[in-house]
Protein backbone atom coordinates (compact mmCIF):
# COMPACT_ATOMS: atom_id res chain seq x y z
CA UNK A 1 0.00 0.00 0.00
CA UNK A 2 1.37 3.60 -1.14
CA UNK A 3 2.04 5.81 2.09
CA UNK A 4 2.99 9.42 2.16
CA UNK A 5 3.30 10.50 5.72
CA UNK A 6 4.30 14.70 5.96
CA UNK A 7 5.85 15.29 9.07
CA UNK A 8 7.08 18.75 10.45
CA UNK A 9 4.09 21.64 10.73
CA UNK A 10 3.62 24.04 13.27
CA UNK A 11 3.44 27.30 14.69
CA UNK A 12 6.23 29.72 13.47
CA UNK A 13 6.76 33.18 13.80
CA UNK A 14 7.20 35.45 10.36
CA UNK A 15 10.66 35.26 9.29
CA UNK A 16 11.81 31.61 10.57
CA UNK A 17 12.11 28.38 9.45
CA UNK A 18 10.95 25.36 9.76
CA UNK A 19 11.86 22.11 7.93
CA UNK A 20 9.07 19.41 6.39
CA UNK A 21 9.90 15.69 5.77
CA UNK A 22 7.56 12.89 4.10
CA UNK A 23 8.07 9.34 4.48
CA UNK A 24 7.28 7.45 1.51
CA UNK A 25 6.74 3.27 1.81
CA UNK A 26 4.79 1.08 -1.10
CA UNK A 27 6.40 2.25 -4.00
CA UNK A 28 9.74 2.77 -5.60
CA UNK A 29 10.17 6.00 -4.16
CA UNK A 30 13.84 6.75 -6.30
CA UNK A 31 11.45 6.47 -9.70
CA UNK A 32 9.33 9.06 -9.05
CA UNK A 33 9.34 13.02 -9.71
CA UNK A 34 8.12 14.17 -6.35
CA UNK A 35 6.80 17.65 -5.31
CA UNK A 36 5.32 19.33 -2.47
CA UNK A 37 1.61 21.70 -2.45
CA UNK A 38 0.12 23.36 -0.42
CA UNK A 39 -3.75 24.51 0.64
CA UNK A 40 -4.34 27.71 2.76
CA UNK A 41 -7.27 27.60 5.19
CA UNK A 42 -10.47 27.66 3.06
CA UNK A 43 -8.51 28.16 -0.89
CA UNK A 44 -7.48 25.91 -4.01
CA UNK A 45 -4.32 24.09 -4.14
CA UNK A 46 -1.32 25.74 -4.71
CA UNK A 47 1.37 24.13 -6.41
CA UNK A 48 4.63 24.62 -4.43
CA UNK A 49 7.71 23.05 -5.42
CA UNK A 50 9.02 19.81 -7.77
CA UNK A 51 12.45 17.54 -7.71
CA UNK A 52 13.14 15.23 -10.10
CA UNK A 53 14.83 11.15 -9.81
CA UNK A 54 18.15 11.85 -8.59
CA UNK A 55 17.57 15.36 -8.15
CA UNK A 56 18.65 16.52 -11.32
CA UNK A 57 15.92 18.88 -11.69
CA UNK A 58 14.42 21.38 -9.23
CA UNK A 59 11.47 24.42 -9.79
CA UNK A 60 9.94 26.58 -7.49
CA UNK A 61 6.87 28.28 -7.71
CA UNK A 62 7.18 32.12 -7.70
CA UNK A 63 5.41 32.86 -4.45
CA UNK A 64 8.41 30.81 -2.87
CA UNK A 65 11.21 31.02 -4.84
CA UNK A 66 14.42 32.13 -3.44
CA UNK A 67 12.96 31.21 0.46
CA UNK A 68 12.05 27.16 0.16
CA UNK A 69 14.69 24.16 -0.63
CA UNK A 70 13.55 21.09 -1.67
CA UNK A 71 15.60 17.95 -1.29
CA UNK A 72 14.96 14.10 -1.58
CA UNK A 73 16.86 11.35 -0.12
CA UNK A 74 16.36 7.99 -1.71
CA UNK A 75 17.97 5.69 0.62
CA UNK A 76 15.88 6.73 3.34
CA UNK A 77 12.71 7.10 0.88
CA UNK A 78 12.30 10.47 2.15
CA UNK A 79 11.28 14.07 0.74
CA UNK A 80 12.17 17.39 2.42
CA UNK A 81 11.02 20.85 2.33
CA UNK A 82 13.12 23.66 4.20
CA UNK A 83 11.41 26.76 4.33
CA UNK A 84 12.95 30.29 5.57
CA UNK A 85 11.99 33.98 5.76
CA UNK A 86 8.13 32.90 6.37
CA UNK A 87 5.70 35.01 6.01
CA UNK A 88 1.81 34.72 7.02
CA UNK A 89 1.09 34.18 3.53
CA UNK A 90 2.90 30.82 3.68
CA UNK A 91 0.11 29.60 6.47
CA UNK A 92 -1.32 26.60 4.76
CA UNK A 93 -1.57 22.32 4.80
CA UNK A 94 1.68 21.36 2.94
CA UNK A 95 0.99 17.93 1.03
CA UNK A 96 3.74 15.83 -0.77
CA UNK A 97 2.68 14.11 -3.24
CA UNK A 98 4.26 11.78 -6.64
CA UNK A 99 3.92 12.07 -10.04
CA UNK A 100 1.79 10.13 -12.02
CA UNK A 101 2.09 12.47 -14.81
CA UNK A 102 3.38 16.22 -15.62
CA UNK A 103 1.26 18.07 -13.17
CA UNK A 104 -0.47 14.87 -12.41
CA UNK A 105 0.32 13.68 -8.66
CA UNK A 106 -1.33 10.30 -8.39
CA UNK A 107 -0.18 9.46 -4.73
CA UNK A 108 -0.68 12.01 -1.59
CA UNK A 109 0.13 12.71 2.00
CA UNK A 110 -2.03 13.23 4.58
CA UNK A 111 -0.91 16.50 4.79
CA UNK A 112 0.79 18.80 7.92
CA UNK A 113 -0.27 22.06 8.85
CA UNK A 114 2.18 25.48 8.88
CA UNK A 115 0.98 28.25 10.56
CA UNK A 116 3.35 31.52 10.11
CA UNK A 117 1.73 34.05 13.33
CA UNK A 118 3.31 36.22 15.95
CA UNK B 1 1.53 31.84 -13.12
CA UNK B 2 -2.18 32.88 -13.10
CA UNK B 3 -4.58 30.90 -11.67
CA UNK B 4 -7.23 29.16 -13.73
CA UNK B 5 -11.15 30.07 -13.70
CA UNK B 6 -13.27 27.44 -12.26
CA UNK B 7 -16.71 27.82 -11.03
CA UNK B 8 -17.23 28.60 -7.18
CA UNK B 9 -19.85 25.83 -7.25
CA UNK B 10 -22.26 23.56 -9.06
CA UNK B 11 -24.82 21.07 -8.10
CA UNK B 12 -27.24 18.46 -9.51
CA UNK B 13 -29.27 15.85 -8.58
CA UNK B 14 -28.85 11.82 -8.05
CA UNK B 15 -28.53 10.66 -11.18
CA UNK B 16 -27.80 13.70 -13.36
CA UNK B 17 -24.77 15.03 -15.01
CA UNK B 18 -22.88 17.82 -14.62
CA UNK B 19 -19.89 19.20 -15.89
CA UNK B 20 -17.17 22.00 -14.24
CA UNK B 21 -15.36 23.68 -16.81
CA UNK B 22 -11.78 25.12 -16.12
CA UNK B 23 -10.54 28.08 -18.35
CA UNK B 24 -6.88 29.31 -18.49
CA UNK B 25 -4.73 30.41 -21.49
CA UNK B 26 -2.94 29.62 -24.04
CA UNK B 27 0.28 29.77 -21.74
CA UNK B 28 -1.13 26.31 -20.03
CA UNK B 29 -4.06 24.77 -20.71
CA UNK B 30 -4.02 25.64 -24.70
CA UNK B 31 -1.00 24.67 -25.08
CA UNK B 32 -0.63 20.65 -22.94
CA UNK B 33 -3.04 17.58 -23.13
CA UNK B 34 -1.93 17.92 -19.35
CA UNK B 35 -5.11 18.92 -17.68
CA UNK B 36 -5.44 16.80 -13.92
CA UNK B 37 -8.80 17.21 -11.97
CA UNK B 38 -8.60 16.26 -8.16
CA UNK B 39 -11.50 15.35 -5.81
CA UNK B 40 -11.01 16.42 -2.28
CA UNK B 41 -13.71 16.42 0.59
CA UNK B 42 -14.23 18.14 3.27
CA UNK B 43 -10.54 17.25 5.61
CA UNK B 44 -9.33 14.91 3.19
CA UNK B 45 -6.05 15.27 1.15
CA UNK B 46 -6.80 15.54 -3.05
CA UNK B 47 -7.51 12.32 -5.22
CA UNK B 48 -6.39 12.26 -8.90
CA UNK B 49 -10.01 11.75 -10.69
CA UNK B 50 -8.04 12.25 -14.40
CA UNK B 51 -4.78 13.05 -15.82
CA UNK B 52 -3.59 14.29 -19.68
CA UNK B 53 -6.63 15.67 -19.76
CA UNK B 54 -8.94 12.66 -20.27
CA UNK B 55 -7.52 9.71 -18.78
CA UNK B 56 -8.48 8.16 -15.69
CA UNK B 57 -5.90 6.13 -12.99
CA UNK B 58 -6.32 2.75 -11.97
CA UNK B 59 -9.84 2.62 -10.02
CA UNK B 60 -11.53 5.85 -10.62
CA UNK B 61 -15.19 5.11 -11.39
CA UNK B 62 -15.97 5.81 -15.29
CA UNK B 63 -18.59 8.04 -14.40
CA UNK B 64 -15.91 10.40 -14.23
CA UNK B 65 -14.53 12.06 -17.48
CA UNK B 66 -12.58 14.46 -18.97
CA UNK B 67 -12.23 16.85 -22.38
CA UNK B 68 -10.70 19.79 -23.40
CA UNK B 69 -11.57 22.25 -26.51
CA UNK B 70 -9.05 25.47 -26.86
CA UNK B 71 -8.29 27.20 -23.53
CA UNK B 72 -10.92 25.27 -21.35
CA UNK B 73 -10.81 21.78 -20.05
CA UNK B 74 -13.96 20.32 -18.08
CA UNK B 75 -14.66 17.46 -16.17
CA UNK B 76 -18.35 15.55 -16.15
CA UNK B 77 -19.57 13.31 -13.81
CA UNK B 78 -22.51 11.16 -14.79
CA UNK B 79 -25.19 9.15 -12.51
CA UNK B 80 -24.18 11.47 -9.71
CA UNK B 81 -24.47 10.13 -6.16
CA UNK B 82 -24.31 11.67 -3.03
CA UNK B 83 -20.62 10.57 -1.96
CA UNK B 84 -19.63 13.06 -5.20
CA UNK B 85 -20.57 15.45 -2.95
CA UNK B 86 -16.82 17.30 -2.77
CA UNK B 87 -14.70 20.40 -4.03
CA UNK B 88 -12.95 19.68 -7.93
CA UNK B 89 -9.71 21.13 -8.45
CA UNK B 90 -8.35 21.60 -11.98
CA UNK B 91 -4.59 21.65 -12.60
CA UNK B 92 -2.68 22.09 -15.99
CA UNK B 93 1.26 21.88 -16.86
CA UNK B 94 2.29 25.48 -17.54
CA UNK B 95 5.69 25.38 -19.17
CA UNK B 96 8.61 24.98 -17.77
CA UNK B 97 7.93 22.20 -15.02
CA UNK B 98 5.77 24.49 -13.38
CA UNK B 99 1.85 23.64 -12.41
CA UNK B 100 -1.06 26.15 -11.60
CA UNK B 101 -4.26 25.16 -10.34
CA UNK B 102 -8.37 26.49 -10.53
CA UNK B 103 -9.70 28.39 -6.89
CA UNK B 104 -11.59 25.01 -7.07
CA UNK B 105 -15.49 23.91 -7.16
CA UNK B 106 -17.72 22.71 -4.57
CA UNK B 107 -20.19 20.22 -6.12
CA UNK B 108 -23.23 19.69 -4.08
CA UNK B 109 -25.85 16.22 -4.64
CA UNK B 110 -29.07 17.95 -3.73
Amino acid sequence: EVQLVESGGGLVKPGGSLRLSCAASGFTFSTYIMNWLRQAPGKGLEWVSSISTSSNYIYYGNSVKGRFTISRDDASNSLYLQMNSLRAEDTAVYYCAGDLSSAAAAYWGQGTLVTVSS
Amino acid sequence: QSALTQPASVSGSPGQSITISCTGTSSDVGSYNLVSWYQQHPGKAPKLMIYEASRRPSGVSNRFSGSKSGNTASLTISGLQAEDEADYHCCSYAGSSTWVFGGGTKLTVL
